[in-house]
């Protein structure tokens, strides 16, 4: 039963520029929420998706979408890159209303 | 403003005693609240979780008390292992919100 899957597992990326990270999530979930977790802090809760559609957002600018495919899968894409955005990018699914989310390893970002 | 706090940054424990995280939070329109563990470069892993209805859940080693007048979670583990040695982190969630509220952590090491 293949867990949460993310891609890039790193990834370094420059000021200004844009990035795009994957993640399919666990076998016969449809749910996707996206996590920051900046070094020495909690995951920061980002965006859900469910039924293609955003669902829920927390606390973070427009520089930060996403998109969910039909097959469940998810991206985040973040534009104009600040030095600020360089963390731990975390994936997680569940199904439905079933309240608990499992998490990905995770994608990390530096931003030189 | 942290709804939700671990206020020990780390916690050393001698193997097979106990040991006891805590967590407080102020918003009391959480209902549901869960534990995960966290190796270095590996994604946040369930380890379990309790609904406001509840004050006690019991998986194996693990037990999570839920005080709803005081605001307050403890995750105690019971007998300690060496492999439990990683980062713990409490998180919480309000009904239909979607999202997690997650601490900033307690470094658990357990000393053989």
């Amino acid at each position: 039963d293949a867990g949460v899957t993310q891609s890039p597992t790193h990834l370094i990326k420059t000021r200004g520029q844009q990035v795009t990270l994957r993640c399919s999530p666990k076998s016969g979930h449809d749910t996707v929420s996206w996590y920051q977790q900046a070094l020495g802090q909690g995951p920061q809760f980002i965006f859900q998706y469910y039924e293609e559609e955003e669902r829920q957002r927390g606390n973070f600018p427009d520089r930060f979408s996403g998109h969910q495919f039909p097959n469940y899968s998810s991206e985040l894409n973040v534009n104009a890159l600040l030095l600020g955005d360089s963390a731990l990018y975390l994936c997680a699914s569940n199904q439905g209303a079933e309240e608990t989310q499992y998490f990905g390893p995770g994608t990390r970002l530096l931003v030189l | 403003d942290q709804q939700v706090k671990q206020n020990s940054p780390s916690l050393s424990v001698q193997e097979g005693r106990i040991s006891i995280l805590n967590c407080d939070y102020t918003n009391s329109m959480f209902d549901y609240f869960l534990w995960y563990k966290k190796y270095p470069a590996e994604g946040p892993t369930f380890l379990i979780s309790i609904s406001s209805i509840k004050d006690k859940n019991e998986d194996g080693r693990f037990t999570v008390f839920l005080n709803k007048s005081a605001k307050h979670l403890s995750l105690h583990i019971v007998p300690s292992q060496p492999g439990d040695s990683a980062v713990y982190f409490c998180a919480a969630s309000e009904g239909g919100t979607y999202k997690y509220i997650f601490g900033t952590g307690t470094r658990l090491k357990v000393l053989a």
